[in-house]
């Protein structure tokens, strides 16, 4: 069982609407969470990187939450953009910090 | 910011030859490495992680001898698929670790399109 999940799998939202996409983990011990956005065909590009001492993080329009008791992570996207239709992807990563756990996306697509 | 890149970046071959993908750190020293592929709508699956200077560690179900990794330097690591098969045809992606900035931060490489006919 994968210790990261993500939902929903895919949303689709029009544009200038916004989103939440969701990340429960049960990685642990848990020392960093990860938010990427990877295009079509490109690697992943890190948005986020939250450790157990914060609970919010934002980066330009995207902005992070992590609840460590919960083991609960989101990623808010406001305003969204025809070029946020991407896979966003949660990576837990283990207290030892080689243990990097990938959740499986969420595919967004922004509509006009 | 931190660049890493892969080369080359799409490649199609036939059945049985090999192909080599490059995996830099433009800007920073990575002493390790990591290989994943990724399938279709998928997240990606980590393959091996490669230290310089000594054997790459791969992951459960990972062969060794068709994925041949060296990490001959801080920054330049390069995956082999030996006797290329249609499907080893997937998304290969690479990321590098910074130990410069202490946090060790990963930054991933654009991805190589593996094609094999």
């Amino acid at each position: 069982k994968n210790q990261v999940e993500q939902s929903p799998q895919s949303l689709i939202i029009l544009e200038g609407k916004n989103c939440t996409l969701q990340c429960n983990y049960t990685v642990s011990p848990f020392s960093n969470l990860r938010w990427y956005k990877q295009d079509t065909g490109r690697g992943p590009v890190s948005l986020t990187i939250m450790t157990f001492s914060e609970n919010t993080k934002s980066n330009g329009r995207y902005t992070a939450t992590l609840d460590a008791d919960t083991k609960q992570s989101s990623l808010h996207i406001t305003a969204s953009q025809l070029s946020d239709s991407a896979s966003y992807i949660c990576v837990v990563t283990a207290y030892n910090n080689n243990d990097m756990r990938f959740g499986a996306g969420t595919r967004l697509t922004v509509k006009p | 910011g931190a660049v890493v890149s892969q080369h080359p970046s799409w490649v199609i071959c036939k059945s049985g030859t090999s192909v080599k993908i490059e995996c830099r750190s433009l800007d920073f020293q990575a002493t390790t490495m990591f290989w994943y592929r990724q399938f279709p709508k998928q997240s990606l699956m980590l393959m091996a992680t490669s230290n310089e200077g000594s054997k790459a560690t791969y992951e459960q179900g990972v062969e060794k001898d068709k994925f041949l990794i060296n990490h001959a330097s801080l920054t330049l690591s390069t995956l082999t698929v030996t006797s290329a098969h249609p499907e080893d045809s997937s998304f290969y992606i690479c990321s590098a670790r910074d130990i410069g900035g202490g946090d060790y931060e990963q930054y991933f490489g654009p991805g190589t399109r593996l094609t094999v006919t």
